[in-house]
């Protein structure tokens, strides 16, 4: 079955660390990649997204994601966190042919301390 | 414009009572999804919309669960008879065409509470 895997539950940085969070999925075929993010007291809401072409996708607010197909991998990364990327941040995939619906990882809790 | 918008934000019920959920879409988004996020668990997919097809319930999880979408818009999540386990957040989402590289919208979500 299809499954997205977030390793890192609980992340704390200070300002301006870099950041990497892990996301690994299992489906072997033609994928769509999204980060969404939900911060405090907010909806959840798109990050970036992978669906075809350059595999480094940029994002909102300075974020970044890689694809690496031989690896199943699509890691989040931004070189200088801010107080306001305290979040929870999850990792989706969807095969790239006749799937209707997202699979989500657990998600990973970014706290950044100022 | 308007965002995906979802009623009530609190839900409490008893064991056994039924319950519904409901979700506006955003205008003229064709797809609608409903997920479920139960505390320390990713999102769970629950069923899917689309048009006027037949939806994609193979993510519901017993056959308490049930979900109509009236009129190609406003959507119904419906839990009869419900459980302790079925507390959760309660989310719906729409995209404008339903393509598997669409961004889902979501909505705030629904916390039900079954004690």
């Amino acid at each position: 079955a299809q499954s997205v895997s977030q390793h890192n539950h609980h992340v704390i940085l200070s300002e301006a660390a870099s950041l990497e969070l892990g996301c690994n999925y299992s489906y072997g075929g033609t994928v769509n990649l999204f980060w969404y993010v939900q911060y405090p007291g907010q909806h959840l809401q798109l990050l970036l997204k992978y669906f075809s072409g350059d595999p480094l996708v940029k994002g909102i607010k300075g974020f970044e994601a890689e694809f690496i197909k031989s690896k199943f991998s699509f890691n989040l990364r931004k070189p200088s966190v801010q107080w306001s990327d305290t979040a929870e941040y999850f990792c989706a995939v969807t095969p790239g042919a006749g799937a209707n619906n997202l699979f989500f990882g657990t998600g990973t809790r970014l706290t950044v301390i100022p | 414009g308007a965002g995906v918008s979802q009623s009530p934000s609190n839900k409490v019920t008893e064991k056994g009572k039924d319950v519904e959920l409901r979700c506006d879409p955003i205008s003229g988004h064709t797809a609608l999804y409903w997920y479920r996020q139960s505390l320390g668990q990713g999102l769970e997919f629950l069923i899917y919309f689309q048009g006027n097809s037949a939806p994609d319930k193979s993510g519901l999880p017993s056959d308490r669960f049930s979900a109509e979408r009236t009129g190609g818009s406003v959507s119904t999540l419906t839990i009869q008879r419900t459980q302790q386990e079925d507390s959760a957040v309660y989310l719906c989402a729409s995209t404008p065409s339903g393509q598997t590289w669409d961004t889902q919208y979501f909505g705030p979500g629904t916390r039900l509470t079954v004690l």
